[in-house]
């Protein structure tokens, strides 16, 4: 069976120091991995996918089959920026069935 | 605009005291699903369901009950809670032209005394 694991629950930085919330996965086939945010009292909502390849907020996730790792990373941590986040993974061909991660908590320090 | 509408936003109860908590779609989508989100456990899913009068368990199911007589509404049923169900509840829905996967509500924050 798929497994996400985050293994940092909380992370604290100082504002502008760089993030990296690691995320990493075992599952013997070719998954699709997100990353989900969810700021105080919002709904969780995506923040990106890997098969976009693009920069969400100055964060960005590069997909590493070979370490199974799908890090997220910001080079200049915000306040704003505080939040749970999320990784997940999909293995169906729908895509709308998701094994999540057990979060992470990042506090950016002003 | 895309949205999953769950009541209530809070609720306290007793043990035993069965319980609904309503999940409504707008997104014409088949696939919806309830997780439960605890401190340190993240996101668990608990019942999904692939289209009208299909559901299936997730993960942790048990003390749990769900219902899908139409496309837009999936109630989650505690027959007869516990306090360890105490937790933060979310429906989410699949939808149809966005880049979302999963559409989720706002969630609903359960306490069983």
């Amino acid at each position: 069976a798929q497994r996400v694991t985050q293994p940092e629950k909380l992370l604290s930085v100082f504002k502008g120091a760089p993030v990296e919330l690691k995320c990493n996965y075992s599952y013997s086939g070719s998954p699709e991995l997100f990353w989900y945010v969810q700021y105080s009292r919002q709904r969780l909502q995506l923040l990106l996918r890997h098969i976009s390849r693009e920069s969400i907020k100055g964060f960005t996730a590069d997909l590493n089959k070979g370490e199974t790792s799908f890090h997220l990373k910001k080079p200049f941590a915000q306040e704003e920026d505080s939040a749970m986040y999320y990784c997940a993974l999909s293995i169906n061909n729908a895509g709308n069935m998701l094994t999540f991660g057990g979060g992470t908590r990042l506090m950016v320090k002003p | 605009e895309a949205q999953v509408t769950q009541n209530p936003r809070y609720l306290i109860t007793v043990t035993g005291k069965k319980l609904t908590v309503t999940c409504s779609q707008n997104m014409n989508h088949e696939y919806m699903s309830w997780y439960r989100q605890d401190p340190g456990l993240g996101l668990r899913q608990i019942y999904y369901s692939m289209n009208v009068e299909v559901t299936d368990k997730g993960d942790v199911p048990e003390g749990y009950k769900v219902s899908r007589k139409e496309k837009r509404n999936f109630p989650l049923i505690l027959e007869s809670p516990s306090p360890n169900q105490t937790s933060l509840y979310f429906c989410a829905g699949y939808p149809r032209d966005t880049d979302e996967k999963l559409f989720f509500g706002s969630g609903t924050q359960l306490s069983v005394l």
